[in-house]
């Protein structure tokens, strides 16, 4: 079965620091990543996906991903981050043609110090 | 333009007994995915619907039923309640056509069983 991991439990960052949280998958097959993030008193939102081509991507409020396929990872990366970037992110895969089972990580807890 | 919306908000059950959580897609979506989230812990997939039949299940026991009506609406039914059901229930609407559309999030109910 699909498994998510996520490295770091809680991170704390200095506002203006750069963050990257890491995120691997073990499906060796053909997946579809995302990145997911829950604001505090807020719902799950999507914050950048990948389905093919250019392995970085882009996403929303300054976050970008880079997916390495060899390495079986999607890392989130942000080069300044701000207080309102606290919130709790989630790394997601979806795995394999004709599936629609999301496999999420356990989620990293950023709390942003101003 | 109405995203997903779940009711109740809270719900506390004892032991053994049954419980209905109900969830309204974000609106021209016809797909809905339920997921249980525990303390701590990522969203895991319990099913999706699609066309009113259950599309994938992921690996909850018979325990756990679903309904999705004409309307796109969905119910989600726990018989037998254990304290481990306790968790935050979310609902999650997308378009049909790829698995990999993003999937929207509902706030959840959070169920409590004594």
């Amino acid at each position: 079965a699909q498994s998510v991991s996520q490295h770091n439990h809680h991170v704390i960052l200095s506002e203006a620091a750069s963050l990257e949280l890491g995120c691997n998958y073990s499906y060796g097959g053909t997946v579809n990543l995302f990145w997911y993030v829950q604001y505090p008193g807020q719902h799950l939102q999507l914050l950048l996906k990948y389905f093919s081509g250019d392995p970085l991507v882009k996403g929303i409020k300054g976050f970008e991903a880079e997916f390495i396929k060899s390495k079986f990872s999607f890392n989130l990366r942000k080069p300044s981050v701000q207080w309102s970037d606290t919130a709790e992110y989630f790394c997601a895969v979806l795995s394999g043609a004709g599936s629609y089972q999301l496999t999420f990580g356990k989620g990293t807890k950023l709390s942003v110090i101003p | 333009d109405a995203g997903v919306t779940q009711s109740p908000t809270h719900l506390i059950k004892t032991r053994g007994q049954q419980v209905t959580l109900r969830c309204s897609p974000k609106s021209g979506h016809d797909t809905v995915s339920w997921y249980q989230q525990a303390l701590g812990q990522g969203p895991q997939f319990i099913f999706q619907y699609y066309e009113e039949e259950e599309r994938q299940r992921g690996n909850f026991p018979d325990r756990f039923s679903g309904h999705q009506f004409p309307n796109y609406s969905s119910e989600l039914n726990v018989n037998a309640l254990l304290l481990g059901d306790s968790a935050l229930y979310l609902c999650a609407s997308s378009l049909p056509r790829e698995a990999y559309n993003e999937q929207f999030f509902g706030p959840g109910t959070r169920l409590t069983v004594l």
